[in-house]
């Protein structure tokens, strides 16, 4: 069965330092997501990207994230400027349509350790 | 603001018990309502349901869903220790194109 890819399974990185989270959602999907989870926490959304833009993002995505899909297949998170608040695990998604129609398949996530 | 409140938090049970597992909301424009098992990373799909009253099945879990009292419950008969996971209800609403999650209900289930 295919499914959404995310590397690095475990990233550790100091305050202040620039991370990329990279995911390979599954090939025919598009629509495309960011989701964390705070240890403890629910999960929460980040941002929905479809055709190649940004088509929601919570107030948590502010001006140090960005996303971006490079090429056919990768879609990355980017977070500039890292601060300890950002430590949690990031999951990223997708959907053959919009959340009306099909639901989102989630990666093992990347848990992200800011230090 | 969009509200998912999952109960019970958390419960143990023993093997050949069912469980019962809740979800209410309060969204604006409510559109789908999808169930989740989390274990140890990633939140796997089990149900998404957009109408009242039909109940879907998959194995031992079942689901349905109730728009006029805004909940909805996942049922797994027969548990086995496989079973244990968090579960999780999210929901979806016509405003954007997001899912907003519930707490979860950590569920054991003991030999």
């Amino acid at each position: 069965e295919p499914e959404v890819t995310q590397t690095p399974s475990h990233q550790v990185t100091q305050m202040g330092q620039e991370v990329i989270l990279r995911c390979v959602p599954i090939s025919n999907h598009l629509y495309f997501y960011w989701y964390r989870q705070i240890l403890g926490q629910k999960v929460e959304f980040l941002v929905s990207f479809y055709n190649n833009e940004i088509s929601e993002k919570s107030e948590i995505f502010d001006d140090q994230f960005s996303v971006e899909r490079p090429d056919g297949s990768n879609f990355t998170l980017k977070i500039r400027s890292t601060k300890l608040e950002d430590s949690a695990m990031y999951f990223c998604a997708s959907s053959e349509a919009g959340i009306y129609n099909s639901p989102l398949h989630f990666g093992n996530g990347t848990r992200l350790t800011v230090t | 603001e969009d509200k998912v409140v999952q109960s019970p938090l958390s419960l143990v049970v023993h093997e050949g018990d069912t469980v019962t597992l809740n979800c209410s909301y309060e969204v604006t424009n409510f559109r789908s309502l999808l169930w989740y098992k989390q274990e140890k990373k990633a939140p796997t799909f089990l149900f998404m349901l957009t109408s009242s009253g039909i109940e879907k099945k998959s194995g031992r879990l079942s689901s349905i869903l109730d728009k006029k009292e805004l909940f909805s419950i996942l049922n797994i008969t027969a548990t086995q220790t496989g079973d244990s996971a968090v579960y999780l209800c999210a929901v979806g609403a016509a405003a954007g194109n997001k899912l907003t999650f519930g707490g979860g209900t950590r569920v054991l289930v003991k030999p």
